[in-house]
This record gives C-alpha cells, sequence and structure tokens, in this order.
C-alpha cells in the first residue's frame, strides 16, 4: 500500500473560512497532484508540483492554492470558502523519471461548505 | 493528451470474467495505458499497466492491440468486492527533461457485480 496521507478526511465549514487541507507522502515521491471530484463524477486535475518549489495549474481552473516547500508535503488552501467548493480532493503521488507515471492516491478529503 | 472512451457502467454475476474495453484513438507513441479502481469514497487505486500486446499481474490482464487505439481490461472471475469504478487512462511518459506524466481520468464505467 502506498504511504500517502490526508487531513482531515472530512470537513464542515461555513462560508468565507480559510482551510487548508494537507497532504503528505512518505514515499520520496517528487511529482504530486491535487485532483478534486464530485460525487458519481470524474476527477478532474486542479493543481500539481514536479517538485520542491514547483507548482502549476492543472486542466480545471480552482481558486485554491498550493504550496510545495518541502518534497514529502503539498497543502492546498482556500482563503475563503464557499458553496461551490463543496466537492472531494483527492491528493496524488508519482514517482519522477520512472518508466510510466503510476500515481498513487490519499483517501481524500470531503469537504463541505455551508 | 489522448482521450478515452469507455462504457459507463457494465453488470456482471459473481465468477464470470468482464472485460471492460476503453478507446483512444489518438494515442500518442509516449503514452501508456493505465487502469484505476476506485470505490465510493475513496482515492483510485493503480491495476495495471501496459504499453503493448499484452500485461498480466495478480488482479487483471490488459490487452492491447498492434494499433494501440484501444485496450482491455480482463477481470477473471469477478466478486462482489470488484464492484467499483475503472478508469482507463492514456498519459504522456516523462520526457526527457522529467516533466511529463500528466494524466486525464475519464468518467470511468461502474462496475455492478451481482450475486
Amino acid at each position: 500500500e502506498a504511504d500517502i496521507y490526508q487531513t482531515p478526511r472530512y470537513l464542515v465549514i461555513g462560508t468565507g473560512k480559510k482551510i487548508t487541507l494537507e497532504c503528505s507522502q512518505t514515499m520520496g515521491h517528487d511529482k504530486m497532484y491535487w485532483y478534486q471530484q464530485d460525487p458519481g463524477m470524474e476527477l478532474h486535475l486542479i493543481h500539481y508540483s514536479y517538485g520542491v518549489n514547483s507548482t502549476e495549474k492543472g486542466d480545471l481552473s480552482s481558486e485554491s492554492t498550493v504550496s510545495r516547500i518541502r518534497t514529502e508535503h503539498f497543502p492546498l488552501t482556500l482563503e475563503s470558502a464557499r458553496p461551490s467548493h463543496t466537492s472531494q480532493y483527492l491528493c496524488a503521488s508519482s514517482e519522477q523519471g520512472a518508466v510510466s507515471d503510476t500515481q498513487y492516491f490519499g483517501p481524500g478529503t470531503r469537504l463541505t461548505v455551508l | 493528451l489522448a482521450k478515452t472512451t469507455q462504457p459507463i457502467s457494465m453488470d456482471s454475476y459473481e465468477g464470470q470474467e468482464v472485460n471492460i474495453t476503453c478507446s483512444h484513438n489518438n494515442i500518442a507513441t509516449n503514452d501508456y495505458i493505465t487502469w484505476y479502481q476506485q470505490f465510493p469514497s475513496q482515492g483510485p487505486r493503480f491495476i495495471i499497466q501496459g504499453y503493448k500486446t499484452k500485461v498480466t499481474n495478480e488482479v487483471a490482464s490488459l490487452f492491447i492491440p498492434a494499433d494501440r487505439k484501444s485496450s482491455t481490461l480482463s477481470l477473471p472471475r469477478v466478486s462482489l468486492s470488484d464492484t467499483a469504478v475503472y478508469y482507463c487512462l492514456v498519459g504522456d511518459a516523462p520526457s526527457n527533461d522529467n516533466q511529463g506524466g500528466k494524466l486525464i481520468f475519464g468518467q470511468g464505467t461502474e462496475l455492478s457485480v451481482k450475486p
């Protein structure tokens, strides 16, 4: 099993609050990703990183921001949560330079903004 | 990035072999084909990956024809616990500068295994 962790698993919060979703991996992977997934729908890539100090926007526009100060840590922040941010957020990582890019996913954070 | 097309849903019974076919007409030379499994409220889990011909592991087999425009995931003798969404993806293999690796998840195939 992959060693990638997300906290919290569930979060219910009011509109306007600032939140940070944590993602950590202990595999030493350089690449990390954030996906957003609504119930019964497909995953959408919102952020990714190729290593420390590298962050890129994904295919789906998101008001969230990310940082990558340490290899193992890739937190996602929403400065002012809104009901439209209600979704499941999945973090993943993969090994840089691997022949093929197998991604290992965390358990996800289910966010509800009231 | 190549787009994939797969059936939205499939039904099966315990003990049957299930084959899920995925179309990826615009697959690029460097792309690998990867299948993931996702249970409700969990992150996707890697099942199998291949480039061409046939790949087999302890969980599944992956068949890829010579033109690589499609692939078939084969699950032998499914059980109730195989009920999940299965995603077919094609993605960049890392380039020389290691900047590749983005994957696109489609809608997936929702497999329902009945007793």
